[in-house]
């Protein structure tokens, strides 16, 4: 149980365009969803917080018209990257926590995708 | 503000020797501590959580972590390591009743198993 996913995994991608990824948990439903940016050999950046239904909640210094996130349901969450330049390639990493009785605390993360932006 | 401090960058162990990764934390209030680990390119997976009760913890692959809540303290151990143990090992706190759930990672610890 508590399984998310992200597809894709990795993405090549030209600058200027943009970059769609999708985050999905797979056996619960997520009150929460959580977008992280993770360097090389660095810890995992917090970009924003979604709730379902609601606009997500961005941390200091995270442009939300580049990083723009979708939260329509319970199961599933979008993070495009918007006029993508080669300083936004990284390690996007999602998360997905449960409501109350659904083992709230935890936050369960997806696989990660790889973007690199030429 | 929260924080967490994983004051090794990197833990070397032999195969078979029982291991510690340490971790501290601050928090106002009483803590939600985690411990996630991390492969090369992938996500992160959940190992142990504590939120009340007892201090032990028993999580996922035989680890296991000590709530010390007078040192402040949450160090994850394993009793004998595995070469799949190598990964990167992240501790992280939330502080508890806090409505927006948001984790503070520590920078993550390299633990590399020797065969």
């Amino acid at each position: 149980g508590a399984v998310v996913s992200q597809h894709p995994s990795r993405v090549i991608c030209k600058s200027g365009t943009s970059v769609k990824i999708e985050c999905r948990s797979l056996d619960f439903q997520a009150t929460t969803m959580f977008w992280y940016r993770q360097f090389p050999k660095q810890s995992l950046m917090l970009m924003a917080t979604s709730n379902e239904g609601s606009k997500a909640t961005y941390e200091q210094g995270v442009e939300k018209d580049k990083f723009l996130i979708n939260h329509a349901s319970l199961t599933l969450s979008t993070l495009t990257v918007t006029s993508a330049h080669p300083e936004d390639s990284s390690f996007y990493i999602c998360s997905a926590r449960g409501g109350p009785g659904l083992d709230g605390e935890t936050q369960y993360f997806g696989p990660g995708t790889r973007l690199l932006v030429l | 503000a929260q924080s967490v401090a994983q004051p090794e960058d990197q833990v070397n162990v032999a195969e078979g020797n029982p291991l510690t990764v340490k971790c501290t934390y601050s928090v106002s209030g009483n803590p939600y501590l985690f411990w996630y680990v991390q492969y090369p390119n992938r996500g992160l997976q959940f190992l142990l959580k504590y939120i009340t009760g007892d201090n032990l913890v028993k999580g996922s692959y035989g680890f296991e972590a000590e709530f010390n809540k007078s040192q402040t303290s949450f160090h994850l151990k394993k009793p004998s390591a595995l070469v799949s143990d190598s990964a990167l090992y992240f501790c992280a706190v939330i502080k508890a009743g806090a409505g927006s759930y948001q984790l503070t990672f520590g920078k993550g610890t390299k633990l590399s198993v020797i065969p």
